[in-house]
């Protein structure tokens, strides 16, 4: 059974820095990975997806890698903003029936 | 960038009573839809799937008579939260499949909709 695991479950870094958020997974037979951001109350937005053929995905200051073999994704995020603070979540789609299985996500706050 | 609005976004009701919620593609046709349940500081889980056209598939442990889903189009999937109770008492987000391309599908989430039920 495919579980999902993000570390650390919160994160509180100064504005400026730059930061790394970790994803894990279980069965290294994945199709491919996704890295949300959830804003309170909200509803998920996408910020990368990465196929299973793929090491990473970037976008603007945001790049993801997978390394599929020892089942672990980053999300690498640079010069962080007070506007970075949301909830970041990783999920994989084991396959492509789309049933994906959601880590708890990280609560990141970005100190003025 | 593929689009899926919910209706309502916030909702409060009495006990008893049921609760429609919409979720719509605006701009793409979605063979598959998700509807997930959320509760505070946690992270979403999957209550049910539902293809365009044949019933939704259940998770273990959804009462598929408590959530009625309904996906009468390419477009349109409808929750029913019958006979609700506080403890339905949730924030309930959809999201919609759509194939891009020919290796991959990805998934867009709505906004989601806030279930109060007093």
């Amino acid at each position: 059974k495919q579980e999902v695991t993000q570390i650390p479950a919160a994160l509180s870094v100064p504005e400026g820095e730059n930061l790394v958020l970790n994803c894990s997974f279980t069965d290294s037979a994945i199709y491919n990975l996704q890295w949300f951001r959830q804003d309170p109350g909200k509803g998920l937005t996408s910020l990368l997806l990465i196929q299973s053929s793929q090491r990473e995905q970037t976008s603007g200051r945001l790049n993801a890698s997978l390394d599929k073999s020892s089942g672990r994704s980053t999300l690498y995020i640079a010069a962080s903003q007070p506007g970075d603070s949301a909830t970041y979540l990783c999920a994989v789609n084991p396959n492509r029936d789309d049933k994906i299985i959601f880590g708890k996500g990280t609560r990141l706050h970005i100190l003025p | 960038g593929a689009v899926v609005s919910q209706h309502p976004s916030r909702v409060i009701c009495k006990s008893g009573t049921s609760v429609k919620i919409e979720c719509r593609s605006l701009d793409f046709q979605a063979t598959t839809m998700f509807w997930y349940r959320q509760f505070p500081k946690q992270s979403l889980m999957l209550m049910a799937t539902s293809n365009e056209g044949s019933k939704a598939t259940y998770e273990q442990g959804v009462e598929k008579d408590k959530f009625l889903i309904n996906h009468a189009s390419l477009t349109l999937s409808t929750l029913t939260v019958t006979s609700a109770h506080p403890e339905d008492s949730s924030f309930y987000i959809c999201s919609a499949s759509a194939i891009q391309g020919i290796t991959y599908n990805e998934q867009f989430f709505g906004p989601g909709t806030r279930l109060t039920v007093l």
